[in-house]
């Protein structure tokens, strides 16, 4: 079954310290998706890119938050340095010829919990 | 952004029993609208993809329908079960490839 997996399932970190996940969509879709789980808005858009161009970026924290897709196979999401505010689920998704055409596909999420 | 409005935030439902939830959102923004069903745990699966005024679609017991003009789409539950208990998101797309989610109703079915 093709799937998006995404690591680390679990990470639990100090305050402070960088964290990288890491997604890998599904071969041959071409747009990506990073989402954030929270309690208000149930999935909030961070970033997302078509053909591994950022499209907008402009949910996250710009001053702690990147994200990037060095190849087709890898897209990241970087937080330096992180808060315990950032604790959440962190989902990507990734979908063929964008959402105006098709469903998206997600992972099972990381759990970041920054203590 | 595109305000993607969902209700009732969540609701109860008898097992055996239909229900029905809405999704609205700005006509004159629409490219096309989907519907995840999301268990708790795990994380969202694809039901629909609509793009068509007048659109219905249908996945066992689970129907939707597309209303562009007037901006909103019904989900249904036909004779609700136990394993439909999650929360149903709608989505919308837009013209620069954005899928923005609506918060979600959360359908509990008791048996």
């Amino acid at each position: 079954d093709a799937r998006v997996t995404q690591t680390p399932r679990d990470k639990v970190t100090e305050m402070g310290q960088e964290v990288t996940m890491r997604c890998q969509p599904i071969l041959g879709h071409n747009t990506v998706f990073w989402y954030r789980q929270t309690m208000m808005q149930g999935l909030e858009l961070l970033a997302y890119f078509r053909n591994r161009a950022p499209l907008d970026d402009s949910g996250m924290p710009k001053d702690r938050f990147s994200a990037e897709m060095p190849d087709a196979t890898l897209a990241t999401l970087k937080i330096q340095p992180s808060e315990p505010r950032d604790s959440a689920v962190y989902f990507c998704a990734s979908g063929k010829d964008g959402p105006n055409t098709g469903e998206l596909f997600f992972g099972e999420g990381s759990r970041l919990t920054v203590l | 952004i595109l305000n993607v409005e969902q209700s009732p935030q969540s609701l109860h439902v008898q097992e055996g029993d239909s229900t029905n939830f809405t999704c609205s959102f700005p006509s004159s923004n629409f490219y096309a609208l989907h519907w995840y069903r999301w268990e708790t745990a795990k994380s969202p699966e694809a039901l629909f993809v609509m793009t068509l005024n007048g659109d219905e679609k249908k996945k066992g017991r689970i129907s939707a329908t597309l209303n562009t003009k007037e901006g909103y789409s019904y989900l249904y539950i036909k004779g609700s079960q136990p394993e439909d208990s999650a929360t149903y998101l709608c989505a919308l797309s837009s013209n620069d490839y954005k899928l923005s989610f609506g918060a979600g109703t959360t359908v509990t079915v008791r048996a």
